[in-house]
């Protein structure tokens, strides 16, 4: 059964603290693996894609990167505006769904 | 203006009653999708549509029923409406892999 873990459920950090968050899954045969943000009472935004073992994908402040296993959202120098849930996906190729993790709610304090 | 839009946003309704929720989107993309997310279980699928003629359940059906009216609109409806159906509804399109989610309807079954 495809599954998607992540940890830490919450993180809280300083402004300018760097940190990175985890994505666990296991999927028979991975199409794809999704980052979201989500901002409260709104919905999921979407992020980055990885397809493969080894690629990484940046967009300002926020890297991620995947392995066979694991993902990571790499938060360098974060700032305020950057606090939100963060959720992880993963798409097999037998199937057309995604499957979501339960999210990192990540605060950052000035 | 928005690319994916919810009506309502936020509902109250009382067991029992039959309740519409309404999606629609301006993206051209032929894949839609209903999700609910509830607090420490993420987002759970409960039907997806790759064209009008085309509807699939997903991972928690039961209780809920669509309509897919035009390449724009998705409706999830709730024949008779119980509490445990309070939750956070998103609708979500794709074109290839990674989905576009609306802003949410908040639904509470009282």
């Amino acid at each position: 059964e495809d599954q998607v873990t992540q940890s830490p459920e919450a993180l809280r950090l300083q402004e300018g603290e760097s940190s990175s968050l985890n994505c666990s899954y296991t999927v028979s045969g991975l199409r794809g693996l999704f980052w979201y943000r989500q901002d409260p009472g709104k919905g999921p935004e979407f992020l980055f894609t990885l397809y493969s073992a080894g690629e990484e994908k940046e967009k300002e402040r926020l890297k991620a990167t995947l392995t066979k296993k694991e993902s990571f959202l790499h938060i360098t120098a974060p700032k305020p505006e950057d606090s939100a849930t963060y959720l992880c996906a993963v798409q097999g190729y037998n199937t057309d769904k995604l499957i979501f993790g339960t999210g990192t709610r990540l605060q950052v304090f000035p | 203006d928005a690319d994916v839009t919810q009506t309502p946003r936020n509902r109250i309704t009382k067991t029992g009653k039959r309740i519409m929720l309404e999606c629609s989107q301006t993206k051209g993309h032929d894949r839609m999708y209903w999700y609910r997310q509830d607090p420490g279980l993420g987002l759970r699928l409960i039907y997806y549509s790759f064209d009008v003629k085309d509807i699939n359940k997903g991972e928690i059906s039961d209780g809920y029923s669509v309509s897919r009216q035009a390449q724009a609109k998705f409706s999830l409806s709730l024949e008779s409406a119980i509490p445990n159906q309070t939750a956070l509804y998103f609708c979500a399109t794709s074109e290839g892999f990674e989905q576009y989610f609306g802003p949410g309807t908040r639904l509470t079954v009282t």
